[in-house]
């Protein structure tokens, strides 16, 4: 195992169209973060998983967008009916709770939404 | 609500020079975690130091070291004999060290140009 994953790496849609991202933590890990990384700001917690559930959500993520890690694996982020705001590198970190605190992103998933 | 605020948007320094990047942060809770994470351009963030509230000690990494001020609520980092690969965004962080919510707290960051 390698790392973090993230698929796609880079993502171009359609206002009002849907998009899902996909992020592969690292083995065994069973807390999965969500951040969004915009242009010349720091990343933004969106939500996190402890294994497939999903414990806190933040006032950013609106109800267009949903997430879920099914079997505490991997997890998928969706945007409904995207917005030019939605504009932003999404980023996916993963770590494991109980043995250190340090969180391992993956190189994010940048979104351009025309 | 924490904070974290990098007052710096952009630092160059020379190479094999020593450079302080700077951060401040806002909480009400006496242990947390602060963190230090370097983004290089078009790759993925990685951790460069951490240090606890509740050690005086102030975390130390090879080239990369903090100077952890508790009740000034700074946290600064040094880099010394720097290096081309050294140039990237850095990331002041924090994270509660108890509870439930494990997610980071990021300031807006500090773009690092070296010189040769």
């Amino acid at each position: 195992d390698t790392g973090v994953s993230q698929d796609p790496r880079h993502k171009i849609t359609k206002r009002g169209q849907n998009v899902t991202f996909r992020c592969d933590p690292i083995s065994e890990h069973n807390r999965l973060y969500w951040y969004r990384q915009t242009l010349g700001q720091g990343p933004e917690f969106l939500t996190y998983f402890q294994n497939e559930a999903q414990l806190e959500k933040s006032r950013l993520l609106s109800d267009r967008f949903s997430a879920e890690r099914p079997k505490g694996s991997f997890s998928t982020l969706e945007i409904q009916r995207t917005e030019q705001g939605d504009s932003a590198m999404y980023l996916c970190a993963s770590s494991l709770e109980g043995l250190g605190v340090e969180q391992f992103f993956g190189p994010g998933t940048r979104l351009t939404v025309l | 609500a924490q904070t974290v605020t990098q007052s710096q948007p952009e630092m160059s320094v020379q190479e094999a020079e020593t450079v302080t990047l700077s951060c401040t942060y806002d909480t009400s809770e006496s242990d947390y975690y602060l963190f230090w994470y370097k983004q290089p351009p078009s790759r993925q963030m990685i951790l460069v130091i951490r240090q606890e509230a509740y050690k005086q000690q102030n975390a130390t990494e090879n080239r990369f070291s903090v100077n952890f001020q508790k009740a000034a609520k700074s946290f600064s980092l040094k880099i010394s004999d720097s290096q081309l690969g050294d140039a990237a965004m850095y990331f002041c962080a924090y994270r509660r060290m108890w509870g439930s919510q494990g997610n980071l707290i990021f300031g807006k960051g500090t773009k690092l140009s070296v010189k040769p």
